[in-house]
């Protein structure tokens, strides 16, 4: 049973434009959502988390926008660089349950061109 | 990269060997774990430890030991490869909280013919 659905697969914007990546889950005892960014070559680093108290969370060009409702979060890339081409990954957790309870989805390519 | 080091980073095995993947921190973190990365399946928890010789299997651990003798080091071995577990190995190490950020090695890249 996957507890993190993630779309899409892969993702190609022009520079400039706004990557919009979509999580949902299921587990509705899930209270810590972070996303991992992660370059070729390398491991997955963290980008930016929220928690459920909060609807929306900015952190530079990156936002995360959250649904409890819905239970769907989403990233978002404003102005988009061809630096930002990556594999991002959205995650869910519960916080008393340790990092190892972290479930990750598939993962989104994203490509953004000059 | 967070003091992590992971050894080999790339690796080719024949079917039936054995084959020790190391990780070693110098965070001092209490909390170690190994993933594998395959394409469509995204990052998957084999293993993961608390503690020097506290150890718990993760969500695809079959075919897969771990050990921790020292808070630096975590290994990860595979008794006998099979080409199933051709894949990227990643050790990631974390503070005790639930919220608190995995930070990834670069990775181990095994192929096994």
């Amino acid at each position: 049973q996957q507890q993190v659905k993630q779309s899409p697969q892969s993702l190609i914007v022009q520079k400039g434009g706004i990557p919009i990546i979509n999580c949902a889950y299921e587990n509705t005892a899930f209270d810590y959502f972070p996303w991992y960014q992660q370059f070729p070559g390398k491991g997955p680093a963290l980008l930016i988390a929220i928690r459920p108290d909060v609807s929306e969370k900015k952190e530079g060009r990156f936002t995360i926008s959250f649904n409890k409702s819905a239970k769907q979060f989403s990233l978002h890339i404003m102005d988009s660089q061809p630096g930002d081409s990556a594999t991002y990954f959205c995650a869910a957790s519960k916080v008393q349950g340790g990092s190892e309870k972290l479930v990750f989805g598939k993962g989104t390519k994203l490509t953004v061109n000059p | 990269d967070a003091g992590i080091t992971q050894s080999p980073r790339h690796k080719v095995t024949e079917t039936g060997t054995p084959v020790t993947l190391r990780c070693h921190q110098t965070e001092n973190h209490r909390y170690m774990y190994w993933y594998r990365q395959d394409p469509g399946h995204g990052l998957r928890l084999i293993h993961y430890s608390y503690g020097v010789k506290d150890t718990d299997k993760g969500e695809v651990s079959d075919g897969y030991s771990v050990s921790r003798s020292k808070t630096e080091d975590f290994l990860l071995t595979l008794e006998s490869a099979t080409s199933s577990q051709t894949s990227v190995y990643f050790c990631a190490i974390s503070g005790s909280a639930g919220d608190s950020p995995l930070h990834f090695g670069n990775g181990t890249r095994l192929t096994v013919t």
